[in-house]
């Protein structure tokens, strides 16, 4: 069953802790992404990675870091730098084959930091 | 002045009307459009893509753009309780580029 996985679901954190969320994809695409999603802010663009051990900044890197060693893989982990890091998080993963390659998400997972 | 602009709601109708969805934009050089919707605490689906000028149709579900106006919609027609959710338009310049998003609709169908 082709698609994408992100781990855990629901997750809490301490302030001042390093968290890290889970992407894993079996679609075999080249592309990963990482956003974030706040009520009323839409998507915001955080890293994204077009080809395994590269990746760019998107709109709001400060304070979140990622590793792209597995083509399949795309960790996001979220420092104790980031200040306002309560939100839903959204992989997605896309093909570089082409003009007419979009984005598919994954589920989700929901950071709450207490 | 934000990149794509879309009217986040909520809009409310009742069962069986036809619902208008619309982005505006501003880089004139977007050429790949896409509609998601998104229910509560889910990810995005995929509901319609489109390149460039034109009308697109899938079921219920029509996706025209207008690049000359800068001006993207999604007409549902027959809508359903079931089309209850958040509307996100999207696009990008070419291929290999990021998405941008509109910040979404929400969408509440009543039956």
């Amino acid at each position: 069953d082709g698609g994408i996985t992100q781990s855990p679901k629901y997750l809490f954190r301490k302030e001042g802790q390093n968290v890290t969320l889970s992407c894993e994809q079996n679609l075999n695409h080249d592309a990963m992404y990482w956003y974030r999603q706040d009520p009323g802010q839409g998507l915001r663009l955080i890293y994204y990675s077009q080809i395994v051990n590269d990746f760019q900044k998107g709109d709001i890197a400060e304070g979140y870091s990622v590793s792209r060693e597995k083509k399949e893989s795309f960790p996001l982990t979220v420092t104790s730098a980031q200040k306002n890091p309560t939100a839903f998080y959204l992989c997605a993963s896309s093909t570089t084959a082409g003009p007419r390659d979009t984005q598919y998400f994954g589920p989700g997972t929901r950071l709450t930091v207490l | 002045q934000k990149e794509v602009e879309q009217d986040p709601g909520p809009l409310s109708v009742p069962e069986g009307a036809i619902v208008s969805l619309n982005c505006t934009y501003s880089n004139s050089a977007f050429q790949y459009f896409m509609w998601y919707r998104q229910y509560s605490r889910k990810g995005p689906e995929l509901l319609m893509y489109t390149y460039s000028s034109g009308n697109k149709e899938d079921g219920r579900f029509t996706a025209q753009v207008d690049k000359s106006s800068k001006y993207i919609s999604l007409f549902i027609r027959d809508s359903q309780p079931s089309d209850s959710a958040t509307y996100l338009c999207a696009m990008r310049l070419t291929g290999n580029t990021p998405l941008v998003f509109g910040k979404g609709t929400r969408l509440s169908v009543i039956a």
